[in-house]
């Protein structure tokens, strides 16, 4: 199995600044790494696949990088809708999809 | 676009069998190429994929619940379902049904609590 790791637990910024979320799998996945984002109460929503393709109406402002077995979403400039946690997900080892245990992102 | 709804008990009593419906809108559950998914979430924690199954009826489950799970798919009824039998009070959780065509879960349900107890 195909270990995901999330760090750190929790991200602790201001509006307006950026964020980097990392993800890292335990074995060589090439691009196949999801991003999704989770808000209280909420289903998580996908937001990156393919590591670095956003998904259909995500803004600009998420990033995705990395291949093999390091990972980043980036948040450019965090609005307050931003705040939520983050999960990653690898989808190499079909179909033992695994996902990280998530990143809270949080206001400073 | 694909919809889908969750439907079940949200109380089950421990040994028993925890029944769900994902019911899809929007599209239909013969067509590819979706595997029609459900993934838990226990209170306050990640995402743990469950299993699925295929447009084509083909099932796959998460190894750890492997012998207590089944997936079953109702083409008439435009619905897929969950059945995890002997529950305990680790079964507690928030069940979502999603879909999966490419090995990213792109469409989600907006999740059902199921607490175990008696």
């Amino acid at each position: 199995e195909k270990v995901v790791t999330q760090s750190p637990a929790t991200l602790s910024v201001s509006p307006g600044e950026r964020a980097t979320l990392s993800c890292r799998v335990s074995q060589g996945v090439s691009n196949n790494l999801a991003w999704y984002q989770q808000k209280p109460g909420q289903a998580p929503r996908l937001l990156i696949y393919g590591a670095s393709t956003r998904a259909t109406g995500i803004p600009a402002r998420f990033s995705g990088s990395g291949s093999g077995t390091e990972f980043s979403l980036t948040i450019s400039s965090l609005q307050s809708e931003d705040f939520a946690v983050y999960y990653c997900q690898q989808y190499a080892n079909w179909p033992l999809w695994t996902f990280g245990q998530g990143t809270k992102v949080e206001i400073k | 676009q694909v919809q889908l709804q969750e439907s079940g008990p949200g109380l089950v009593k421990p040994s028993q069998t925890l029944s769900l419906t994902c019911t899809v809108s929007g599209g239909s559950v013969n067509s590819g190429p979706f595997y029609w998914s459900w993934i838990r979430q226990h209170p306050g924690k990640g995402l743990e994929w469950i299993g699925h199954i295929s447009y084509s009826g083909s099932t796959f489950y998460n190894w750890p619940l492997r012998g207590r799970v089944a997936i079953s798919i109702d083409t008439s009824k435009n619905h897929f379902s969950l059945e995890l039998s002997s529950v305990t009070a680790a079964d507690t959780a928030v069940y979502y049904c999603a879909t999966n065509a490419y090995g990213f879960f792109d469409r989600w349900g907006q999740g059902t609590l199921v607490t175990v107890s008696s």
